[in-house]
């Protein structure tokens, strides 16, 4: 059974710009998560898809946003791109969304630089 | 205050020792994850636990709900094990993971 995939695996750009990254969650499983992970906040809750409809939001600026679509694929966007956005992404399915009271599969994460 | 904490930060540790990394949390949770990254980013998911203890090959989770603490304990720790471990809690009525800032593990040989 493939894992989560995510990609790309890099990416590279300038401020100003606005980038979109891709999930795949594990056949079956409904729920995607977006974290970020930085060296100086650690790793942080972006939002959370379920069945298409975003269920929880983490305290991200309005630049930061996503989708699911019927498949569970997700995407994340991050608009106007700050220094500060440099971080890595990682995506994470669980089965059918009850909650995180279940196990995360995670993906091996996007690392994002901004120049 | 880190709603998290973790401890220690970084342990360096002798092949064959046993190890113990230790979380305590502030909130009411339903559950705690305690995960494992390697250098390069992908994280995996170790436990999930609510209560009680959990065993998977060497790796041994524990949870004492009423004083907000979990440990994880590795049994003869062996260079393969060196990696970030992180401790995550889901609080009551806010589905949304807290993670704590992680505890760097280096296995010497």
């Amino acid at each position: 059974k493939a894992g989560v995939t995510q990609t790309p695996r890099y990416l590279i750009k300038t401020r100003g710009q606005q980038v979109t990254l891709s999930c795949s969650p594990i056949s079956g499983h409904r729920s995607v998560s977006w974290y970020q992970q930085t060296p100086g906040q650690g790793l942080q809750f972006l939002f959370e898809y379920f069945s298409e409809t975003q269920r929880n939001k983490g305290n991200f600026p309005g630049r930061f946003s996503g989708r699911q679509f019927s498949n569970s694929r997700s995407e994340m966007n991050v608009s106007t791109l700050e220094l500060g956005d440099s971080a890595l992404y990682l995506c994470a399915s669980s089965l059918d969304g009850t909650g995180y009271n279940q196990p995360q599969h995670f993906g091996d994460g996007t690392r994002l630089s901004i120049l | 205050k880190n709603e998290v904490e973790q401890s220690p930060q970084n342990l360096t540790a002798q092949e064959g020792e046993f190890i113990t990394i230790n979380c305590s949390y502030s909130v009411g949770i339903s559950a705690l994850h305690w995960l494992q990254q390697h250098p390069g980013g992908g994280i995996v998911s170790l436990f999930m636990l609510s209560s009680g203890k959990k065993k998977h090959g060497r790796l041994i989770a524990t949870i004492n709900i009423q004083e907000k603490h979990s440990s994880l304990h590795i049994t003869a720790s062996h260079p393969r094990d060196s990696a970030v471990y992180i401790c995550a809690v889901t609080p009551f009525g806010n589905e949304k993971l807290t993670f704590g800032t992680g505890t760097r593990l280096t296995i010497i040989p």
